[in-house]
Formats: C-alpha cells, structure tokens, sequence
C-alpha cells in the first residue's frame, strides 16, 4: 500500500534552512500538500499541490518536488516555526487521502 | 469568511458511539467537500473519510469503513460524524477540515476545525 515517509525530527538553528521530506512511490504522480501544526492547535495549510503557497503564509516556506521526494523548505527559519509539519497526498486510487507520519522541527 | 465550529468534548464508554458535528458559521459548505481527521494523543493525523454535502457522495478510509457514517443536513450547513463500536483506541481529537475537487485524490485541506476530543473510557 502506499506510504509517506517523514523523518521523525529535524533540528535546526534560527536563521538557518530546514528542509524536511517527504517520500513515496507514487509520489510522481500525486500532489503533495504540506501542513504545520502547533500543540494544541488545528493544522494550517503552509503549501498545497507541491510548491503553491495560501496566502497569508510567509514566502519562507516553500516547496519542491524530485522524483519519489517532495520537500518543505523553510528558510531563515525563526522561533516560531517550532512545530509539527505533515505531507499529505491521495493514493493512486484517488479515493482516499494519506498523511504522512509527521516531522517534529526543533528551533535550537 | 467560513468558519468551521466543532461541537464539544465527549467522554464514552467501550462500546458505544460518539457523533461529532461540525457546522458552517459565516456560509454555508457551497460545493467543498468536508473531511473528519483524527489525532490520537501524540500521534499524527489520520483521514477518516470525507463527504461532498452538495453531491451527497461520501468517501471512507478502509481502516474505518465499518464503523463510520458521515452525513450532511439538508441545509448543507452542518456535517456529522458518528463512530460506533468505540474503543479506547479510539480516544483522540477529531478534527473537520474543508477541501474542493470531486474526488479525495485530489483534495487538499484549506480550513479546519478546532477539534473535539473524544475520550473513550470505562
């Protein structure tokens, strides 16, 4: 069955880059959306379709996709960025919606 | 602008069923699709299944399809889901979330819910 992969933890130093990845075989040919979640918070939205931003999300965060990974890049990353971020995507059935497992990015 | 306002906190026993709501404040859902996702306690997120109120089409995940119904009033404001056969595993925070496009491939989740928690306890 089709899996998201995330690494667990990223750590990174403010003003730095974060770059956090997402893999899957059918990456390819499916659309990945990445959100941020705070604790005790609901999700946001940070990036849909791969590399389109909502507005209101800062033009730090971006993305990019390359073969079987996608990845959100955060740069100049401040202490607010501290949070949980998930990829999510439709499996090749197109009827129903994964997630990735999720990846906790520390701000040292 | 669209708010989504989640009904409250529920406390239930094993073996019984929770029905969480969730309810269009500010419009109505118009033609997006609404999905409930949950969230055990330090675990990530996990789709349940969504619905598109306008189309009346609903969509299950497979882990969850025995034992989940998702419906819509006819005003198309508010949206329902009820879990039956509950377990404790089944304690989480359970969100609904607003997407566009025909079929959950394709959908992507702009506007969510604040959550509502579910505690499953004897």
């Amino acid at each position: 069955s089709f899996e998201l992969t995330q690494p667990p933890s990223v750590s990174v130093s403010p003003g730095q880059t974060a770059r956090i990845t997402c893999s899957g075989d059918e990456l390819p040919k499916e659309f990945v959306h990445w959100y941020q979640q705070k604790p005790g918070q609901a999700p946001v939205l940070m990036i849909y379709k791969d590399k389109e931003r909502p507005s209101g999300i800062p033009e730090r965060f971006s993305g990019s996709s390359s073969g079987t990974t996608v990845t959100l890049t955060i740069s100049e990353v401040q202490a607010e960025d501290e949070a949980d971020y998930y990829c999510q995507s439709g499996d090749n059935s197109d009827i129903n919606v994964l997630f990735g497992g999720g990846t906790k990015l520390t701000v040292l | 602008q669209v708010q989504l306002v989640q009904s409250g906190a529920e406390v239930k026993k094993p073996g019984s069923s929770v029905n969480v709501s969730c309810k269009a404040f500010g419009g109505t859902f118009s033609t997006s699709a609404i999905s409930w996702v949950r969230q055990a306690p330090g675990q990530g997120l996990e789709w349940m299944g969504g619905i598109i109120p306008i189309l009346e089409t609903v969509n299950y995940a497979q882990k969850f399809q025995d034992r989940v119904t998702i419906s819509a009033d006819e005003l198309r404001t508010t949206v329902y889901m009820e879990l039956s056969s509950l377990q404790c595993e089944d304690t989480a925070v359970y969100f609904c979330a607003r997407s566009f496009g025909d079929y959950p491939g394709t959908w992507f989740f702009d506007l969510w819910g604040r959550g509502s928690l579910v505690t499953v306890s004897s």
